[in-house]
């Protein structure tokens, strides 16, 4: 159980399109999901925190409206990168905290590359 | 933002032998944890620490939280070629992980 999904897995689009990356919890109802970018050879930092039927909290020097989520259901959150540029090419992952779960489960991870 | 100071960045280690990693804060964390991440993959969970001076083991692998509840390490005895892959710690707060800057191992057979 408590498996998390990320779709799609990789992703290359040209300079100012915009590109939607899903999470799901597949097994269990995720209460809070989380966004986190990781640069080559570094850690993960995070982005943002969403609950489910509200606004998503952005830590600080993420760009709200860049960065759109979206957590319409108990098992779906989505990002979305507007106007994606070169430095956004990343590996974004999100993790799922679940109402039996104390602890988050990360999806595979999504490589978006911005030509 | 904040991270944990993680330590060693990297080994290079012959299979058999045994690995030490450690990560310092400055401040309190309620919980620490550690990660593998493989490459172009999500991390995975290893190993779970919720008390201040818990020692907990899983398989080869043992992890303590510190007394200070600002440190933790993470030992890996006798390791084999499929432990290659980079190594995080986190730190729980505030209902947010806080992540180390990563420990990347290798293992030569």
């Amino acid at each position: 159980g408590a498996v998390v999904s990320q779709h799609p897995s990789w992703v290359i689009c040209k300079s100012g399109t915009s590109v939607k990356i899903e999470c799901r919890s597949l097994d269990f109802q995720a209460t809070t999901m989380f966004w986190y970018r990781q640069f080559p050879k570094q850690s993960l930092m995070l982005m943002a925190t969403s609950n489910e039927g509200s606004k998503a909290t952005y830590e600080q020097g993420v760009e709200k409206d860049k960065f759109l989520i979206n957590h319409a259901s108990l098992t779906l959150s989505t990002l979305t990168v507007t106007s994606a540029h070169p430095e956004d090419s990343s590996f974004y992952i999100c993790s799922a905290l679940g109402l039996d779960y104390n602890e988050q489960f990360f999806g595979p991870g999504t490589r978006l590359t911005v030509l | 933002g904040q991270q944990l100071n993680q330590s060693p960045q990297s080994m290079f280690i012959q299979e058999g032998e045994d690995v030490s990693m450690n990560c310092t804060s400055s401040s309190i964390f309620n919980t620490w944890l550690w990660y593998k991440q493989d490459p172009g993959e999500g991390p995975v969970l290893l190993i779970a620490l919720y008390k201040a001076g818990e020692l907990t083991s899983n398989g080869r692998l043992t992890a303590q939280f510190g007394i200070t509840r600002k440190d933790s390490f993470l030992n890996i005895s006798a390791s084999i070629p499929s432990d290659v892959g980079i190594y995080f710690c986190a730190g729980h707060r505030g209902g947010k992980l806080i992540f180390g800057q990563g420990t990347e191992l290798s293992v030569k057979p």
